[in-house]
């Protein structure tokens, strides 16, 4: 039973470039979400997709977005990078459900702004 | 006000002793659940205990058990016979009902198990 996957597992980009992050869910899961871990930092709630909305959002600007495709897996997008936004970047998945809703996360991508 | 507070950056236990991490919490939400969080070197966040808010009995799972105190909104970690794979970083989090679906996560306990 496959996990949660990331990809990149790293990257490093230019302050301004843009970037696309991917996340593949956990086997029959519907919802994913993407969070920011800051170095020394507890994971940030950046947005949650389910069937393919977006379902809430964080305190980020809009300058992150995303997409959740009809089998579930999702992409996080960054416009105009900024030295800020180096951090791990974790992908959780969940089956949409009640207060015990687990997430399940990957390993992260580790993005690095120069 | 942070909605999750863990007071302790690291903690030491010597191999085979118990340990209990930390956590606080801040809500007016009836409705929440309250979850603990292993994040090794690799970086994945492996979920560990899941409470209730409505729960009257503290969950157990294997190896750990969560102490809830709901008055004094606590929800500390104890990890009975500390394992050397056990050292990692620990996040408590939650989850409120009313206000939909993120998790607050706390600033995390890094736990080092000594042989």
């Amino acid at each position: 039973d496959a996990g949660v996957t990331q990809s990149p597992t790293h990257l490093i980009k230019t302050r301004g470039q843009q970037v696309t992050l991917r996340c593949s869910p956990k086997s029959g899961h519907d919802t994913v979400s993407w969070y920011q871990q800051a170095l020394g930092q507890g994971p940030q709630f950046i947005f949650q997709y389910y069937e393919e909305e977006e379902r809430q959002r964080g305190n980020f600007p809009d300058r992150f977005s995303g997409h959740q495709f009809p089998n579930y897996s999702s992409e996080l997008n960054v416009n105009a990078l900024l030295l800020g936004d180096s951090a791990l970047y974790l992908c959780a998945s969940s089956l949409v459900g009640g207060p015990d809703e687990k997430l399940f996360f990957g390993s992260g991508t580790q993005l690095s702004v120069l | 006000a942070q909605k999750i507070t863990q007071t302790q950056p690291g903690m030491f236990v010597q191999e085979k002793e118990a340990v209990t991490l930390d956590c606080t919490y801040d809500t007016s939400d009836p409705s929440y659940g309250l979850f603990w969080y292993k994040q090794p070197s690799s970086g994945e966040m492996i979920f560990l205990i899941y409470q209730g808010s409505y729960d009257q009995q503290n969950a157990t799972e294997g190896r750990y058990s969560l102490n809830f105190q709901k008055a004094r909104k606590s929800a500390n970690l104890v990890i009975s016979a500390s394992q050397l794979g056990d050292s990692a970083m620990y996040f408590c989090a939650m989850r409120e009902m009313g206000t939909g679906n993120q998790f607050y996560f706390g600033t995390g306990t890094s736990l080092t198990v000594i042989p």
